[in-house]
């Protein structure tokens, strides 16, 4: 069973489409995040949402937004896609809690031609 | 401006000796400590972690040992293993102020040569 899951794996498409990706856990969690690994390695949180709101938003361009249809899902939805947006995208989800142990996703590989 | 700081790229050990992993922070808000473990085209996957009000948490090979004075975490992994070739991200978070917003490291690539 997976706890996490991602879909697409990998997408490639053209500068100014618009693309989603999709998050789904089965672990119950309260908490989805969306992070964002770059060509430096560096994994940065985006967004996370707690029982369908947003409790963190980083300084991310506001092309890039985040819905949840329900708890278990938190889907990425990415606007005008730039060559900068060339990137591994990473879904994660915790229960709320001072552990913040994470769980993530396997991730998706977007890259912007 | 990297709030969390693994200096060393690279690690190589030979397999049954220990392997140190070291990680620095800056921010002196932290309060809870992770090492997250990745393999090639999978999501990090969690490891140990430690409060700030421990120095040291165990669990089986891996130990964590924190120096808050210094600001410096370390990951040891004794008897080390081929399996435990991967990269080693080095987390942190301020709880109260962050509700689980991790900051990382940019990752340690650790390998064990049989």
């Amino acid at each position: 069973d997976t706890a996490v899951s991602q879909t697409p794996k990998y997408l490639v498409t053209q500068m100014g489409n618009d693309k989603s990706i999709k998050c789904e856990q089965n672990l119950g969690h309260d908490t989805m995040y969306w992070y964002k690994q770059d060509s430096k390695k560096f994994l940065k949180i985006m967004f996370s949402y707690n029982n369908k709101e947003l409790i963190i938003n980083e300084t991310v361009p506001n092309r890039f937004s985040p819905k949840s249809p329900d708890k278990a899902h938190l889907n990425l939805h990415i606007n005008s896609l730039e060559l900068g947006d060339s990137a591994v995208y990473f879904c994660a989800s915790s229960h709320g809690g001072w552990t913040n142990e994470q769980f993530f996703g396997p991730g998706t590989r977007l890259t912007v031609l | 401006d990297q709030q969390v700081k693994q200096n060393s790229p690279s690690l190589s050990v030979q397999e049954g000796r220990i392997s140190i992993l070291n990680c620095d922070y800056t921010n002196s808000m932290f309060d809870y400590f992770l090492w997250y473990k990745k393999y090639p085209a999978e999501g990090p996957t969690f490891l140990i972690s430690i409060s700030s009000i421990k120095d040291k948490n165990e669990d089986g090979r891996f130990t964590v040992f924190l120096n808050k004075s210094a600001k410096h975490l370390s990951l040891h992994i004794v008897p080390s293993q081929p399996g435990d070739s991967a990269v080693y991200f080095c987390a942190a978070t301020d709880y109260g102020g962050s509700q689980g917003n991790l900051i990382f490291g940019k990752g340690t690539k650790l390998s064990v040569k049989p």
